[in-house]
């Protein structure tokens, strides 16, 4: 079965902190993955995405690796800051026009 | 450039009653879609739209109609709503180039 999930739930961290996102997917083929930041009361908007053959990616304080033997993709954030609280969703996509798999996301909060 | 927009924001309805959700892109993309957002699940595909003229069933189209009315907009409707059908709804559209997928804000829908 094709799933996408994420670990942990949520997260509160401390503000110039640095944290982990986890995603795990089971899709099958495989095309890319991208993770999104969903704000709070908005759409989501991407971040980064990782092909097949890239193993990392960076967006400014945003790091995204992916190993596609195991299926796993992290996201990385540096010295977090307020505006980086909100919702964060894996999305992967399967070969093929409209195959998109979501995970339910991790809920991060960075307080002062 | 407004991206995706959607109206209403926020609606209120009762049990039986019918409503359309609005969406347009200026983005001159193809294909658009409709998902549904509840908690503790990742987003999920209602209907989309592979380019104007046609749409397709997603995982989750039982109580939802779509019309692709033009290659701007593509809207959703509800004919006779149910409680289950209370959610916040985002509406798409994707770029074949990068194969990115563009969210509006949002439709909060509560159905009493």
């Amino acid at each position: 079965k094709n799933q996408v999930e994420q670990s942990p739930q949520s997260l509160i961290i401390l503000e110039g902190k640095n944290c982990t996102l986890q995603c795990n997917y089971t899709v099958s083929p495989f095309s890319n993955l991208r993770w999104y930041k969903q704000d709070t009361g908005r759409g989501p908007v991407s971040l980064t995405i990782m092909t097949f053959s890239e193993n990392t990616k960076s967006n400014g304080r945003y790091t995204a690796t992916l190993d596609a033997d195991t299926k796993q993709s992290s996201l990385h954030i540096t010295a977090s800051q307020l505006s980086d609280s909100a919702s964060y969703i894996c999305v992967v996509r399967q070969t093929g026009a409209n195959n998109l798999f979501f995970g339910t996301g991790t809920r991060l909060t960075v307080i002062p | 450039n407004a991206g995706v927009t959607q109206t209403p924001k926020f609606q209120v309805l009762k049990t039986g009653q019918s409503m359309t959700l609005q969406c347009a892109q200026d983005m001159n993309h193809n294909s658009m879609y409709w998902y549904r957002q509840d908690p503790g699940m990742g987003l999920r595909l209602i209907y989309y739209s592979a380019s104007e003229g046609t749409t397709d069933k997603g995982e989750v189209p039982n109580g939802y109609n779509v019309s692709r009315l033009n290659k701007r907009e593509f809207s959703l409707r509800l004919e006779s709503a149910a409680p289950s059908q209370t959610s916040v709804y985002f509406c798409a559209s994707r770029d074949l180039y990068n194969n990115e997928q563009f969210f509006g804000p949002g439709t909060r829908l509560t159905v009493l």
